[in-house]
């Protein structure tokens, strides 16, 4: 079975540093990434998601994710973090033979707090 | 609907009690997940539908966890005789096959056991 690594726990920054989350899987085979938001309160939303390409994805809020397959990682970076950006962030992985039943594999999620 | 919709958003039960979780997916989306949020980690799956049928159930922590989805839209996740360890937010997912658009997950359920 796949597994999801994301080594930090909390991070803490202050607004306007650059962000790097840091997101690792097991998987040997073809994978689609996935970064998701969590923010209090809501729902899980989608930043962004590899299936093929580019391996530099760029999402939504200024997000981007490189796709590193040597390193099996899709950490998630911005250049300047905002207060907003407060949230819970969650790394997720599917297998990429376009099977619908696959499901997500999440890591264990990272909650980022920005200080104004 | 616009998206995911989980009812009721917050369920207390008493220990030994059954409980049913709803989940309306987006319209048209055939696949539809079920994923157990525990206080402090990442969503872990449950179940997965493809329209009616029930194709994978392997993230079923036991016998007392019951998914359905008759007509292949609506889907209920039951759990019956429950536990405090059942304590989490209950999450529903939905996409079109392959998933190529993203899963839309739904606000989920937050259910208490006491």
């Amino acid at each position: 079975a796949q597994s999801v690594s994301q080594h930090n726990h909390h991070v803490i920054l202050s607004e306007a540093a650059s962000l790097e989350l840091g997101c690792n899987y097991s998987y040997g085979g073809t994978v689609n990434l996935f970064w998701y938001v969590q923010y209090p309160g809501q729902h899980l939303q989608l930043l962004l998601k590899y299936f093929s390409g580019d391996p530099l994805v760029k999402g939504i809020k200024g997000f981007e994710a490189e796709f590193i397959k040597s390193k099996f990682s899709f950490n998630l970076r911005k250049p300047s973090v905002q207060w907003s950006d407060t949230a819970e962030y969650f790394c997720a992985v599917k297998e990429g033979n376009n099977n619908a039943g696959n499901m997500l594999t999440f890591g264990g999620g990272t909650r980022l707090m920005v200080k104004p | 609907g616009a998206g995911v919709s989980q009812s009721p958003r917050y369920k207390v039960a008493k220990r030994g009690q059954d409980v049913a979780l709803r989940c309306d997916p987006i319209s048209g989306h055939v696949s539809l997940f079920w994923y157990q949020q525990a206080l402090g980690q990442g969503p872990e799956f449950l179940t997965y539908f493809q329209n009616e049928a029930q194709l994978d159930k392997s993230g079923l922590p036991s016998d007392r966890f019951f998914a359905e989805r008759p007509e292949g839209s609506v889907s209920t996740l039951k759990i019956q005789r429950t536990q405090q360890e059942d304590s989490a937010v209950y999450l529903c997912a939905s996409t079109t096959p392959g998933g190529r658009y993203g899963y839309t997950f739904g606000s989920g359920t937050r259910l208490t056991v006491v």
